[in-house]
C-alpha cells in the first residue's frame, strides 16, 4: 500500500535552533518527493522537490535529504524563526498519484 | 504571474444555497486540481482536469460540481452541502498532469450552516 508517514506529530523549538521532521514512505513506483510548508488556513508552500538522484536540496534555511535507498527523507531548519511555525507536509508522487504524510505541526516559540 | 488565485477567500452557506468557488492560474498551466482539507488533515484529492478534461473524480458526491470552462480557470459549484462539507478546499494546478509547477492556491475556506 502507497502511505508516507511522517514524523513527529507535532514539535515545539525555541527561536532560533535548528530541528530536523522525518518522512518515510513505501510509495512506488517512485518519481519524486516534495516538501511543503503549509500556514494555518493557507495553501500549501512548496519548499523542495527531489529526485531519485538527488541526495541533498536547500532553500535558505531548509535543507530536505532523500535516501532512496531506504526510502526516507528528512527536512531540516536552521535557525529557526517564528515566522517557520507552520505545518510540514512530506508528498511524494508515484506513478499517477500524489501520496501526502499526515504532516508535522512545528511551533517555534521565543 | 505565478500564482494559483482563488476566490472568495471565505464562504459561509446554508445547506439550500447554491454557490461557486473560482480558480485561476495564467502560467499556461494544463492539469488543475481541487483538494479537499479537513482540520489538521492533509489535503484529499476531489478532481483533476488535464487539457481541459476531467481526468479524475476521486469519487466525489453529486453536489460537488466541477467545471473547467478554459485552461486558465476551474470552478467548484456547490449545491446542497452538508455541515460535513465544511473544509479549506485548495486549488492546484501545474504544467502538465502531475507535472512540473506544482503550485497550491491560497484556499477557499468554507462554512456550511
Amino acid at each position: 500500500k502507497n502511505q508516507v508517514e511522517q514524523s513527529p506529530q507535532s514539535l515545539i523549538i525555541l527561536e532560533g535552533k535548528n530541528c530536523t521532521l522525518q518522512c518515510n514512505y513505501t510509495v512506488s513506483p517512485f518519481s519524486n518527493l516534495r516538501w511543503y510548508k503549509q500556514d494555518t488556513g493557507r495553501g500549501p508552500v512548496s519548499l523542495t522537490i527531489m529526485t531519485f538522484s538527488e541526495n541533498t536540496k536547500s532553500n535558505g534555511r531548509y535543507t530536505a535529504t532523500l535516501d532512496a535507498d531506504t526510502k526516507q527523507s528528512s527536512l531540516h531548519i536552521t535557525a529557526s524563526q517564528l515566522s517557520d511555525s507552520a505545518s510540514y507536509i512530506c508528498v511524494v508522487r508515484g506513478g499517477n498519484k500524489l501520496v501526502f504524510g499526515a504532516g508535522t505541526i512545528l511551533r517555534v516559540k521565543s | 504571474d505565478t500564482e494559483v488565485t482563488q476566490t472568495p477567500k471565505h464562504l459561509v452557506m446554508g445547506m439550500t444555497n447554491k454557490k461557486s468557488l473560482k480558480c485561476e492560474q495564467h502560467m499556461g498551466h494544463r492539469a488543475m486540481y481541487w483538494y479537499k482539507q479537513k482540520a489538521k488533515k492533509p489535503p484529499e484529492l476531489m478532481f483533476v482536469y488535464s487539457y481541459e478534461k476531467l481526468s479524475i473524480n476521486e469519487s466525489v458526491p453529486s453536489r460537488f460540481s466541477p467545471e473547467c470552462p478554459n485552461s486558465s480557470l476551474l470552478n467548484l459549484h456547490l449545491h446542497a452541502l452538508q455541515p460535513e462539507d465544511s473544509a479549506l478546499y485548495l486549488c492546484a494546478s501545474s504544467l502538465t498532469l502531475l507535472g512540473e509547477g506544482y503550485t497550491f492556491g491560497s484556499g477557499t475556506r468554507l462554512t456550511v450552516v
